[in-house]
């Protein structure tokens, strides 16, 4: 089956660093993809990893390991306007069937 | 550059009445397009995808189905709305090469009555 697991709601300071977590169980892999969605919005692209290791695009880094299932995003340096959702997802070996995690309710405080 | 264009942007519908989305895509020829669900908290369900014109596949078997009439256009439709069909549709288009990341449109929020 597929399963993407993420933490429901995390809590942050502004100014801080941030890791949100991703787990995920598929059929196949071929890429994770990182998105925000700020609430009644539509999701933006944030990152992409289809190899192990790090991708690092300003404040925003994203981490995978194939062979643990695992990838996560680090936020650094949070600003106010970094509170979103923030939602992991897999494209399988199959077309374009993407699977999306539940996502991570970001809350950046002052 | 490349626009997408979803509406109506809210939509309030009985159960039993019939639906139709619409999705079009500019400054782009060819893309992949797709149909996500967001129900209230939860994540994207991917509902049908289209590789090109008249090309649909189907993720979830519901009473939604989807065309393409045209290259750049996408429409989601039902003939009989159920009250579970509530949610945020969102349309979304990328490119026929990797990485396929995609570019979402502002969505339709639907509530089934």
């Amino acid at each position: 089956g597929q399963n993407i697991d993420q933490p429901t709601e995390m809590t942050a300071t502004e100014g801080a660093i941030v890791q949100i977590n991703c787990t995920y169980q598929t059929s196949g892999f071929n890429g994770l993809f990182w998105y925000q969605q700020h609430a009644g919005e539509a999701p933006t692209f944030l990152s992409y990893n289809v190899l192990d290791g790090l991708e690092e695009k300003g404040r925003f880094s994203s981490f995978l390991s194939r062979s643990k299932g695992y990838s996560y995003l680090l936020l650094k340096e949070l600003q106010m306007k970094d509170s979103a959702s923030y939602l992991c997802a897999v494209r399988d070996n199959y077309g374009q069937n993407f699977v999306f995690g539940p996502g991570t309710r970001l809350s950046v405080l002052p | 550059s490349q626009t997408i264009h979803q509406w109506p942007a809210t939509l309030v519908q009985p159960v039993g009445s019939p639906l139709s989305l619409e999705c079009t895509v500019e400054g782009t020829s060819n893309p992949n397009l797709y149909w996500y669900r967001q129900a209230a908290g939860r994540g994207l369900q991917l509902l049908f995808y289209s590789v090109g014109i008249g090309q649909i596949s189907s993720e979830v078997p519901q009473n939604l189905s989807a065309s393409r009439p045209q290259d750049r256009q996408f429409i989601l439709s039902s003939k009989k709305l159920l009250l579970s069909d509530s949610g945020f549709y969102l349309c979304a288009w990328s490119l026929h090469s990797e990485p396929y990341e995609q570019y979402f449109g502002p969505g339709t929020r639907l509530t089934v009555t």
